[in-house]
């Protein structure tokens, strides 16, 4: 089946744009993160949705970031004022059910987004 | 605070070697220790380790957890040039979903 797909795969953005990535998790997927990797590092967790729950938004760096999950499938995280330290590839996975231990305690990831920030 | 500290950062073999990857963790209450292969962009999972299965297999690759050490370490023998890529180790701790990745190995396999 489809795996999670995430769109552009690239963009280049003046500062000072907004952007927003997109994230389509696999079907019935009912955890989805989104992570950024900046060059040479690993990856660093954003956010969190787990089906109606309130997300976990405890890794957004700051309030310029946002992000939004619609009817608990695809999710958008959104920069508004982009700066250059923005620039990373900012993946997406998904999971089908909270972590339990079990062998589902697994993130599917998607292909990324690459952002450039000029 | 919690942290996923991988070793080496980089590592070149060539083809035929056999290599020896290494995750410490430091994270309250673990419940799982998962490593992963980035090749490009997206990671692929390779294991995933809990107290209920410290060692796994598939077919050149294997993984053990030592939960006293706090450590895994992934085994990859005989290596080929496609299994160049970028190793990464997350930890989740129990009553959360985070997961806590390292910076990575990035490992080379010369022909």
């Amino acid at each position: 089946g489809a795996g999670v797909s995430q769109s552009p795969s690239n963009k280049v953005t003046e500062k000072g744009k907004d952007v927003e990535l997109r994230c389509d998790p696999i079907s019935g997927h009912t955890a989805l993160y989104w992570y950024r990797q900046s060059l040479g590092q690993g990856l660093e967790f954003l956010i969190y949705f787990q089906g109606n729950s309130a997300p976990d938004k405890s890794g957004l760096p700051s309030d310029r970031f946002s992000a939004e999950r619609t009817g608990g499938s695809v999710s958008t995280l959104t920069i508004q004022r982009t700066q250059q330290e923005d620039s990373a590839v900012y993946l997406c996975a998904s999971s089908p059910d909270p972590p339990s231990g079990h062998l589902t305690d697994t993130q599917y990831f998607g292909p990324g987004t690459r952002l450039t920030v000029l | 605070e919690d942290k996923v500290v991988q070793s080496p950062l980089s590592l070149v073999v060539h083809e035929g070697d056999t290599v020896t990857l290494n995750c410490s963790y430091e994270v309250t209450n673990f419940r799982s220790l998962l490593w992963y292969k980035q090749e490009k962009k997206a990671p692929t999972f390779l294991f995933m380790l809990t107290s209920s299965g410290i060692e796994k297999k598939s077919g050149r690759l294997s993984s053990i957890l030592d939960k006293k050490e706090l450590s895994s370490i992934l085994n990859i023998t005989a290596t080929q040039t496609g299994d160049s890529a970028i190793y990464l180790c997350a930890v989740g701790a129990s009553g959360t979903y985070k997961y806590i990745f390292g910076t990575g190995t990035r490992l080379k396999v010369l022909a």
